[in-house]
């Protein structure tokens, strides 16, 4: 069974920071890994996809890479604002899945100005 | 399009009673999942429908959990009796191809 987890769990940083949020999940055969965006009382806004087959993708400030074979993906914001600040969730679909995802517990950030 | 839209926005009911939670998924959309979201357990897939066909309910966590989707527009999640744990925001999202895109949420209390 797949499993993904988020590290850290809460962050906090000073506006300008470039940061970067961890995500890891067990099991390699994927389909493709996503990074939300949810901000509170607020559903999930996808930000980055990434196919199985690529290495990583870039949205403005934001870069997310992807290492399939040790079951890893990092999301890295540059020059962080107050605006950024809400909870990041990863989720991978598993091969064989059909649209399914498995999500991480996601991560805290707060960019304080 | 308006996105997907979830009625109610905000739920509270005594233990013991039916709770229906609606969603309107994206038109021409041909995917509909229903989650929940808990701080315990953080975000749970409960059933995945394609064409309005039901394909994996196997998140569902018991018999008082059902949901439906009559059509392409309309979907529902179920559950009678209601319990205290099932308070939770329960999500619907619907996609077509890889991106899923989420309702705001239906917040569910029950006393």
């Amino acid at each position: 069974k797949q499993e993904v987890t988020q590290i850290p769990a809460a962050l906090s940083v000073p506006e300008g920071e470039n940061l970067v949020l961890n995500c890891s999940f067990t099991d390699s055969a994927i389909y493709n890994l996503q990074w939300f965006r949810q901000d509170p009382g607020k559903g999930l806004t996808s930000l980055l996809l990434i196919q199985s087959s690529q290495r990583e993708q870039t949205s403005g400030r934001l870069n997310a890479s992807l290492d399939k074979s040790s079951g890893r993906s990092t999301l890295y914001i540059a020059a962080s604002q107050p605006g950024d600040s809400a909870t990041y969730l990863c989720a991978v679909e598993s091969n064989n899945a059909g649209n399914m995802l498995t999500f991480g517990g996601g991560t805290r950030l707060m960019v304080k100005p | 399009d308006a996105g997907v839209i979830q009625s109610p926005r905000h739920e509270v009911t005594e233990m013991g009673q039916e709770v229906t939670l609606r969603c309107k998924p994206i038109s021409g959309h041909n995917s509909l999942f229903w989650y929940r979201q808990t701080m315990m357990r953080g975000l749970e897939l409960l059933i995945y429908f394609n064409n309005n066909v039901p394909i994996d309910d196997s998140g569902m966590p018991e018999d008082r959990f059902s949901a439906k989707m009559p059509n392409a527009s309309f979907s529902t999640l179920k559950i009678q009796p209601s319990e205290p744990r099932d308070s939770a925001v329960y999500f619907c999202a619907s996609s077509w191809g890889n991106i899923q895109y989420f309702g705001a949420g239906t917040r569910l209390s029950v006393l």
